[in-house]
């Protein structure tokens, strides 16, 4: 696609619901990064996907959260047993190989957890 | 200590004016550097990235960099009232494996 594609653009969830965030990456891109912006604040790495590697988990911040890319395109966030501090804008970006290359992101997810 | 570190301002200036931002990395292996500018309730948006020490400019944006002493900036001449965003500086570190961002620089430009 032409850009970074996130989907929804806003979710809001009861408290102990599991949520689903999607995102579809530039066409060609094979680094795909998660990233979580809460209100005034900067943003907070989650998870890196290159290609067919093992992606990089260290930001993850419990075990209710994961996330999947599908045959190295569309990528899952997944959160589950929503709680009120997972509410934020999560972002997605890509970029064309590896970190030290431009990654642009999608317009991002407001969650808001009731 | 964090990996990225920037003033958070507000930082304002006069439209017209040219715009300093700065920011400071710890990892000295870094090796991409770039500026993203977010206005409020938006994504992040690309609008410089630095390789290589020295300076780079594009339109009325130059970034600077200087890797003896970790540090690289953003010049914004002629400032404008539209560029009044959050000004986030990212670097990769040698490994590559993510961008390491900054908290982000608010400016305000005065008409």
């Amino acid at each position: 696609g032409a850009g970074v594609s996130q989907s929804p653009s806003n979710k809001v969830t009861e408290k102990g619901k599991d949520v689903e965030l999607r995102c579809d990456p530039i066409s060609g891109h094979t680094a795909l990064y998660w990233y979580r912006q809460s209100l005034g604040q900067g943003l907070e790495f989650l998870i890196y996907f290159q290609g067919n590697s093992a992606p990089d988990k260290s930001g993850l911040p419990s075990d209710r959260f994961s996330a999947e890319r599908t045959g190295g395109s569309v990528s899952t966030l997944t959160i589950q047993r929503t709680q009120q501090e997972d509410s934020a804008v999560y972002l997605c970006a890509s970029s064309f190989s590896q970190g030290g290359t431009e990654a642009f992101f999608g317009q991002g997810t407001r969650l808001t957890v009731v | 200590q964090k990996e990225v570190e920037q003033n958070s301002g507000p930082l304002s200036v006069p439209e017209g004016a040219i715009a300093s931002l700065n920011c400071t990395y710890s990892d000295r292996g870094s090796q991409s550097f770039f500026w993203y500018r977010q206005y409020s309730g938006k994504s992040p948006e690309l609008i410089m990235f630095i390789y290589s020490n020295g300076d780079k400019e594009d339109g009325r944006f130059t970034a600077q960099l200087n890797k003896a002493s970790q540090y690289v900036s953003l010049l914004i001449r002629d400032s404008q009232p539209s560029d009044s965003a959050t000004y986030l500086c990212a670097v990769t570190p040698d490994t590559g494996n993510q961008f390491y961002f900054g908290t982000g620089t608010s400016l305000t430009v005065i008409p």
